[in-house]
Formats: structure tokens, sequence, C-alpha cells
């Protein structure tokens, strides 16, 4: 098993640029989520989906859109890249009661 | 206020000390979660508990549900133990989990 997977691994964008994060997990989970992780702060939530079909804002929802694609898939889609979205994205998986399986991580830079 | 504080932010150990890093949360919650951060950025989880104490090798995670005080152990540090230490709590309205700044550690050979 695979876990999460996350692609990709590094990118760089220019301010005005549109990119999507993919995550994908094998582990037949419920719940995935989209996680921001900033020098000095702890990981912030963006969005999550407690199961296929239902996605909800977290804590730093704005300039970022998801798709539940399916179980397995959960994307995170930046329509207007900015400088302030400079920062490593991870995307995890979990049963409801569980605890959470992390993807290795994107780390994005917006110029 | 953070809902979560981890103390301390910075540790510094030699090879072979007992340590501990804490953590306190202001919310009501179903679990809590203590998770591992390598150099390299993957996040792997260490614990989740409710109430207790649990042990997995040379790491313990203790919680008093009371005093809304979570610590975690390690015995006998490696510098393979050299990594950011998270603590997140697991409120009782969902699978949600709100997460601390971390305790950065490094162990000195």
């Amino acid at each position: 098993n695979a876990g999460v997977t996350q692609t990709p691994k590094f990118q760089v964008l220019k301010t005005g640029q549109s990119m999507t994060l993919q995550c994908a997990q094998d582990m037949n989970h419920n719940s995935m989520y989209w996680y921001r992780q900033d020098p000095g702060m702890g990981l912030r939530l963006i969005y999550y989906s407690a199961s296929e079909g239902t996605t909800d804002k977290g804590e730093v929802p704005n300039g970022y859109n998801v798709s539940r694609l399916n179980k397995r898939e959960f994307s995170l889609r930046l329509e207007s890249a900015a400088p302030s979205q400079t920062s490593v994205y991870f995307c995890a998986s979990s049963e409801a009661q569980g605890g959470q399986f992390f993807g290795p991580g994107t780390r994005l830079t917006v110029l | 206020k953070n809902e979560v504080e981890q103390s301390p932010q910075n540790l510094t150990a030699q090879e072979g000390e007992f340590i501990t890093i804490n953590c306190s949360y202001s919310v009501g919650i179903s679990a809590l979660h203590w998770l591992q951060q390598h150099p390299g950025g993957g996040i792997v989880s260490l614990f989740m508990l409710s109430s207790g104490k649990k042990k997995h090798g040379r790491l313990i995670a203790t919680i008093n549900i009371q005093e809304k005080h979570s610590s975690l152990h390690i015995t006998a540090s490696h510098p393979r133990d050299s990594a950011v230490y998270i603590c997140a709590v697991q409120k009782t309205s969902g699978s949600r989990l709100t997460f601390g700044e971390g305790t950065q550690l490094t162990v000195n050979p």
C-alpha cells in the first residue's frame, strides 16, 4: 500500500498562475484533508472532506477550491496564485475517529 | 490565545537523556494526537489517546483530561529522535484536528 500520495513534490508558480495539487489514498478512508504549514505556525486546515461528495471549509480557505473526485482522490486548486500562498501543503486521510495519515507534502513557491 | 500550546518550542538534549514535551489545550476533546515531523518533512502519527497512558518503544504519551494536559516522554534519547514533535487535539464535535506549533527537538551525540 502506498498510503497517501501527493503530486507534485515541488512547484514554482508566478503570481496569477493556476495549478492543482493532487492527493490520493489507498486506505479506503472516508475523511480527507488539505493543510498548509508555514514557518512559526502550526498546520492549518484549508479544506476537508468528511466523505465522498462532501467538502467543507477549514480555517484558511480563501484563495483555494477543492474537489473530492471519488473516495480515493481529493484535489486542491489555486485559481490565481499569490505570494502569500507560498507554503508547504500536506494532504491527509483518516477514518472518522482514527489517527490521520499524511502525504509527503508539496513545497510551493509563488513568485 | 491558541487552543493548543506546546512547550518548550525548542529543546536540545544530549544522547541518553530523558526528554519531556508538554501540551496544554483549552477546548473539549475526544482525543489528543502526537505527531513527529522528520527533517525531510514527512509527518507520522505517533499516538492517539483519550485517557491514561500509551507506550511504544522508548516513547510514552500521557494525558490528564481534567487538567487538559498531555506529555510526550522519550527515554534514552538518540540523535535519530531529532525532529519536530506536534501535539494536536480532536475536538468533541468531529474529526478535524487543531495543531500546536510544534517542538523542535535536537539530540546531540
